[in-house]
Order: C-alpha cells, then structure tokens, then sequence
C-alpha cells in the first residue's frame, strides 16, 4: 500500500524566514510525488511535482520541493517565506500502475507571521 | 479556460435524505474524481471516471455512488445520507495520463443534520 506522512501538523515562520513543510513517503516502486495548497473555503492549488531526473524541482509562487529516495523524503521549500503563504498544504503520492489513485498526506498549517 | 466548477457551494440536508452533486471539469479533461474533506480523516478518495467508465474506487460505502456523461461533467450520489457525511466534497479534473496533475473545483460543502 502507498501512504505519504507529513509530520507536522503546523508550521509557523516569521515572513521573510525560509519556510518548510515536510513530507515522507512509503510505497513499493518509484513514486510520482505532488504538492498542493489549500487556501480557506477553496479546492486545492497545484504547486509542483517530482516525476523522474532532477531531484529539487521547482513550482509555483517561489516555491521548491528536493526529492531524496534514501530518506524517502519530498520536502518543500521557500527560500523567503510570505504572509500569504499561510495556508494548509497537502503531498501526495502515487505509484504508477498503482490504479492511477492519489494519496494525501493529513496536510500541514503553514502559518507566516508579519 | 474556466477551471473546475461544482455545484452547489452548499448544501444542508437531513439524514436519511439522498443527495447529488455535480462537477463540470475543465475543458478537454477526461479524467474526474472526487474526495471526501473531513478535518478527521483529511482527504479520502471516493472514485475516478475516465470516459464515462469507473475506473477506480475507494473504501467507501455502496451509498455512495457517481456517474460521468459523455460531456465529461460528473455526478455523485449519496443516499441515505448520515451525519458522518458531513464534509468537503471536491471534484477533480486532469487531462490524462499519470503525470498530470489534478485540478480541483472549490468543493461543496454538505452539512447533514
């Protein structure tokens, strides 16, 4: 079975502070890992993605994510943390050939404070 | 494009009453699914259509049901409803294959009392 863990239930950085938002995942053969955003009464925003190649792989709005196979690991990343990143943030996970279904992590609270 | 559309935004209804949802996706997409949102168990997977066929289904209960017509546009069908079906439903689109990512619609939020 796929599963993805984000270990924080919250993150609170002051803006102008880097700013990550962790992420691990447990599956059986080369996951496709995504990262998502959450703003209040909206669907979910997609920010980026690690499919095969490069390990840091950089999205929307500033935001980058490094994957590492041997930690299992798909963190993301902000270099200069804004207010308006506050928000909840989800990874997900699937397996190819895994009937195509995306698993969420619990998502993070990222709360950036002026 | 317009992006996702889901209707209705809200929605109050009673137990044991049945209700249905619909979910308009981008344009070109034929891939839908839908997720449950509960601040308990977070995002759960209902099901995904592709081309008017299920082609994946979660662990949920046979009252939950869905659709998607040749249009693409999608449906999904709770009956009997009960309190515990209270949450977030989101819809989503991609256009296909395994690296695409999913768009999502802004959900609808059901309250059951």
């Amino acid at each position: 079975a796929q599963s993805v863990a984000q270990p924080e239930d919250q993150v609170n950085v002051a803006e102008g502070n880097p700013l990550t938002v962790k992420c691990t995942y447990s599956v059986s053969g080369n996951p496709y890992l995504f990262w998502y955003v959450q703003y209040p009464n909206r669907g979910l925003q997609f920010l980026l993605k690690y499919i095969t190649g490069d390990n840091l792989v950089k999205g929307s709005y500033g935001f980058e994510a490094e994957f590492n196979k041997s930690q299992t690991s798909f963190h993301l990343k902000k270099p200069s943390a804004l207010v308006s990143d506050s928000a909840l943030y989800f990874c997900a996970v699937r397996v190819p050939a895994n009937d195509y279904k995306l698993s969420f992590g619990a998502g993070t609270t990222v709360t950036v404070r002026a | 494009k317009a992006g996702v559309t889901q209707t209705p935004r809200y929605l109050i209804k009673t137990r044991g009453q049945q209700v249905t949802l619909s979910c308009s996706p981008i344009s070109g997409h034929r891939s839908v699914s839908w997720y449950q949102q509960t601040p308990g168990q977070g995002l759960q997977f209902l099901f995904e259509y592709f081309s008017e066929t299920q082609r994946n289904k979660g662990n949920f209960p046979g009252r939950f049901s869905g659709r998607q017509f040749s249009n693409s546009r999608s449906e999904m069908n709770v009956s009997t409803l009960e309190l515990g079906d209270s949450a977030l439903y989101l819809c989503a689109s991609k256009a296909g294959g395994e690296v695409s990512p999913l768009h999502f619609g802004n959900g609808t939020r059901l309250t059951v009392t």
